[in-house]
């Protein structure tokens, strides 16, 4: 079956612009999350959701981040007024909830951003 | 949050060589998994394992969830392994992963 799929795959911005990252995780996986790796680092947790429930907002960097989600499906990272330090590849992952729990989750290829 | 620490960070091996990768873990696990990021980026998974053993052609992976650790073993490394290990564990079903700064591993010919 499909993965998790991203878009765009690349975006440049210039420095104040607000840019949309789209995240459709695999048919049925009803937790999303999103990360973000900076050039040559691990990565760094920014938001989940989880099925029905409130999002996880705990690792936004600031407030000019923000992510919805519509149902169980896709979801959008919105990053206003960029500056160069959101610079970085952002990550779409998903899971299942299987016997009560959450198993492995997969990610997509990712989103490399750019603010010039 | 679990802190994750992975060692060593930086491996070079000669092609056909075996190699142990190790994942440190501060706390009682839900998820444990290892990735292997290649150079285009993209975060293949290796192994969900918050216990025991498992094994996938050359690559195998043991977590011991009561010493806090994992281990991932490549046999007969090959060109094509090289690239950055991550591992990553979460404390709680459903919440976000804590991955670990990996180890970047270079195969030579």
């Amino acid at each position: 079956g499909a993965g998790v799929s991203q878009s765009p795959s690349n975006k440049v911005t210039e420095k104040g612009k607000d840019v949309e990252l789209r995240c459709d995780p695999i048919s049925g996986h009803t937790a999303l999350y999103w990360y973000r790796q900076r050039l040559g680092q691990g990565l760094e947790f920014l938001i989940y959701f989880q099925g029905n429930s409130a999002p996880d907002k705990s690792g936004l960097p600031s407030d000019r981040f923000s992510a919805e989600r519509t149902g169980e499906s896709v979801s959008t990272l919105t990053i206003q007024r960029t500056q160069q330090e959101d610079s970085a590849v952002y990550l779409c992952a998903s899971s299942r909830r299987s016997g009560g729990v959450y198993n492995e989750q997969f990610f997509g290829p990712g989103t490399r951003l750019t603010v010039l | 949050g679990i802190q994750v620490e992975q060692s060593p960070p930086d491996l070079i091996l000669q092609e056909g060589a075996n190699s142990t990768l190790r994942c440190n873990f501060s706390d009682s696990v839900n998820n444990l998994q290892w990735f292997h990021q290649n150079p285009w980026g993209q975060l293949i998974n290796l192994f969900y394992i918050p216990s025991g053993t498992k094994q996938n052609g050359r690559l195998s992976a043991t977590t011991v969830a009561t010493e806090r650790y994992s281990l991932l073993y490549i046999s007969s490394s090959q060109t094509t392994d090289s690239g950055v290990y991550f591992c990553a564990a979460d404390s709680n079903s459903g919440y976000a992963l804590n991955f670990g700064k990996g180890t970047s591993l270079l195969v030579t010919p």
